[in-house]
């Protein structure tokens, strides 16, 4: 199977920084997409990890350890507008797999 | 704005009845993705059309099915509806076949069946 978990919600303060994990059990996949999503709308592309090892995109992060079967999004200086869900998704032979996304709440 | 298109935004229907999403990919991305997202099963895959085939199969039922047309613009169609079949529907696109690259998703079709 392809069970993937993340927290089902978190809180953080504006300014901070917080980690979203997400875990999973699969046999091999492609890649691992994380992408956010505000509430009613669409979601947006985040990042695609093929590799192990972190990759930054401003003040987004994500990290991948396969051995591991664990990724992490690493959000900076979290701002009010970063109040979303965020989901992590594997991509296991071109079929794209979501998890059920974390809610994260930003408090001023 | 994603540049995807989606019609209509809203849709109610009853059970039973069939409906015909649309979806127009942003201009130059050959591959259309279709989605569904329910509050309780979140986020699933559907189906993958790619300059006009077939190209991947998610959780599709088959009760529903889908194309894309020569002008690259995709239609889902959803029959013999039920009340689990209630649910937000996006199309998303990207240039490649193979999903690595960026999808871009539409604003989504909210589907509620009566």
């Amino acid at each position: 199977g392809q069970n993937i978990d993340q927290p089902t919600e978190m809180t953080a303060t504006e300014g901070a920084i917080v980690q979203i994990n997400c875990t999973y059990q699969t046999s091999g996949f492609n890649g691992l997409f994380w992408y956010q999503q505000h509430a009613g709308e669409a979601p947006t592309f985040l990042s695609y990890n093929v590799l192990d090892g972190l990759e930054e995109k401003g003040r987004f992060s994500s990290f991948l350890s396969r051995s591991k079967g664990y990724s992490y999004l690493l959000l900076k200086e979290l701002q009010m507008k970063d109040s979303a869900s965020y989901l992590c998704a594997l991509n296991r032979d071109d079929k794209i797999i979501f998890g059920k996304g974390t809610r994260l709440h930003i408090l001023p | 704005d994603s540049g995807v298109t989606q019609t209509p935004k809203h849709l109610i229907t009853a059970t039973g009845q069939r409906v015909t999403l649309r979806c127009s990919p942003r201009s130059g991305d050959l591959s259309v993705y279709w989605y569904q997202q329910s509050l309780d099963q979140g986020l699933q895959f559907l189906i993958q059309y790619y300059n006009g085939e077939e190209r991947a199969k998610g959780n599709i039922l088959e009760r529903f099915s889908a194309q894309q047309f020569p002008d690259l613009h995709s239609e889902l169609n959803l029959s013999s509806l039920e009340l689990g079949d209630s649910a937000l529907y996006f199309c998303a696109s990207s240039m490649e076949a193979i999903p690595t690259d960026t999808q871009y998703f539409g604003p989504g079709t909210r589907l509620t069946v009566l």
